[in-house]
């Protein structure tokens, strides 16, 4: 997933209910991948990570999904806050190195 | 643990001139990576560098930038001669040897504005 667009794919959800971002990644080889959450004016925020020889992960409101046919990558949270709405990034590394590619990121709003 | 530390936060300087952003990462850290990142995209590798080494950077441009990471002191880019299409926020990120327990941890980045 390399970052192409000038604008940001938006999505808009109501508070409490579940949201599901998804990225496609480019690399077969990536072996390791990261959700982050950028909030506006402040840098990224790791939210949650999965290796390859996982397909599911889950964490505190978030589940991330992995799947390695298709190349793609799902952020799964549940009961969406407010304090959720941000841009969200995956981002993905390979074969132990430490560069990570980030793909161009999704925006959430959560509508009260 | 103050985490990552960049300054300034803001920077504005003139075309030509100079501009220099720090990082100091995390206590305990002895990786940092610089990357950029433009409006509503995503961030863009520059370099990674561990104390005073340059491991990669094949995301640095040819010409006027350059990164160091010394024994002492936090890491610097540094950037000659700027243009407007330098203008960006820059981000640092640092981790301990090995990344893979909670990815990076990244700063409040330095937004670079060329007038």
């Amino acid at each position: 997933g390399e970052s192409v667009g000038l604008h940001l794919p938006t999505l808009s959800v109501q508070e409490g209910d579940n949201s599901i971002i998804n990225c496609a990644y480019s690399n077969s080889a990536s072996d390791y991948f990261i959700w982050y959450k950028q909030e506006s004016g402040k840098g990224p925020q790791f939210i949650i990570d999965i290796r390859s020889n996982m397909d599911k992960r889950q964490g505190q409101r978030v589940t991330v999904l992995l799947n390695k046919t298709v190349k793609h990558l799902s952020l799964q949270i549940a009961a969406t806050q407010p304090g959720d709405s941000a841009v969200y990034f995956c981002a993905e590394t390979y074969n132990a190195g430490n560069m990570l590619t980030f793909g161009g990121g999704t925006r959430l709003m959560v509508k009260p | 643990n103050a985490g990552v530390m960049q300054n300034p936060r803001h920077l504005v300087r003139r075309r030509g001139q100079e501009a220099r952003l720090r990082c100091s990462p995390m206590k305990g850290h002895s990786h940092v990576y610089w990357y950029r990142q433009l409006p509503e995209e995503g961030l863009k590798f520059m370099v990674y560098l561990q104390k005073e080494n340059i491991i990669d950077e094949s995301g640095m441009p040819k010409e006027r930038f350059s990164a160091e990471f010394p024994k002492e002191g936090p890491s610097i880019l540094r950037i000659q001669q700027v243009v407007r299409g330098d203008s960006a926020a820059y981000f640092c990120a640092s981790s301990p040897p090995s990344n893979r327990d909670s990815g990076y941890t990244f700063g409040s980045g330095t937004r670079l504005t060329v007038v």
